[in-house]
């Protein structure tokens, strides 16, 4: 039983570029998140998905698109990277909005030229 | 919004020691208050919560205190191990359902 998968692990771009994280769960959640790790702030959300073809802005959103593809699978997109996007992203997912648990991903480490 | 203080950054025990983390709160309609674990490399980890109408929960060597009118909560871990050592987060979910995390904590077990 995989949880949840990121791809990729690491990733270098040079500003100006742009990616999409992928993350794709098979424990039948209804919700899945974006999250951002910077050093001294802790983890704090930049969209979530409360279910299949919903997506709602979280408290840092600026920057990124995301797409919830299917049950499975929820993407983030930088259109047009910037340093200030350097940072680890953790991709989770909950049965439901409600459900307080929440089972993450092992993280993408992302830098920005 | 919310606001999550966390203390202290970092903590350093002997193993068999006690560690206690501490977290404070804005919110007053806050709820829920989980707390994670995240080692090297991996993702963050439940391994504890508790609810805002109780006070104390206990999980083997872990427990969880709640105080709702001081807005504070605390992580205690007794007989710690090395295996213990990790960043540990402390997050509030507020009526809206959204998570706000604590800055973490860095817990070292010296053999």
């Amino acid at each position: 039983n995989a949880g949840v998968t990121q791809t990729p692990k690491f990733q270098v771009l040079k500003t100006g570029q742009s990616m999409t994280l992928q993350c794709a769960q098979d424990m039948n959640h209804n919700s899945m998140y974006w999250y951002r790790q910077d050093p001294g702030m802790g983890l704090r959300l930049i969209y979530y998905s409360a279910s299949e073809g919903t997506t709602d802005k979280g408290e840092v959103p600026n920057g990124y698109n995301v797409s919830r593809l299917n049950k499975r699978e929820f993407s983030l997109r930088l259109e047009s990277a910037a340093p200030s996007q350097t940072s680890v992203y953790f991709c989770a997912s909950s049965e439901r909005r409600a459900n307080e648990k929440l089972f993450f991903g092992s993280g993408t480490q992302l830098s920005v030229l | 919004g919310e606001n999550v203080e966390q203390h202290p950054s970092t903590l350093s025990v002997q193993e068999g020691d006690s560690a206690v983390i501490k977290c404070t709160y804005s919110d007053s309609a806050s709820n829920y208050f989980p707390w994670y674990k995240q080692e090297l490399g991996k993702g963050p980890q439940l391994i504890i919560d508790i609810r805002s109408n109780v006070g104390e929960k206990k999980d083997q060597r872990i427990a969880v205190t709640l105080n709702k009118t001081a807005k504070h909560f605390s992580l205690h871990i007794t007989e710690t191990q090395p295996e213990d050592s990790a960043v540990y987060f402390c997050a509030a979910m507020d009526t809206g359902n959204q998570f706000y995390f604590g800055t973490g904590t860095s817990l070292t077990v010296i053999p």
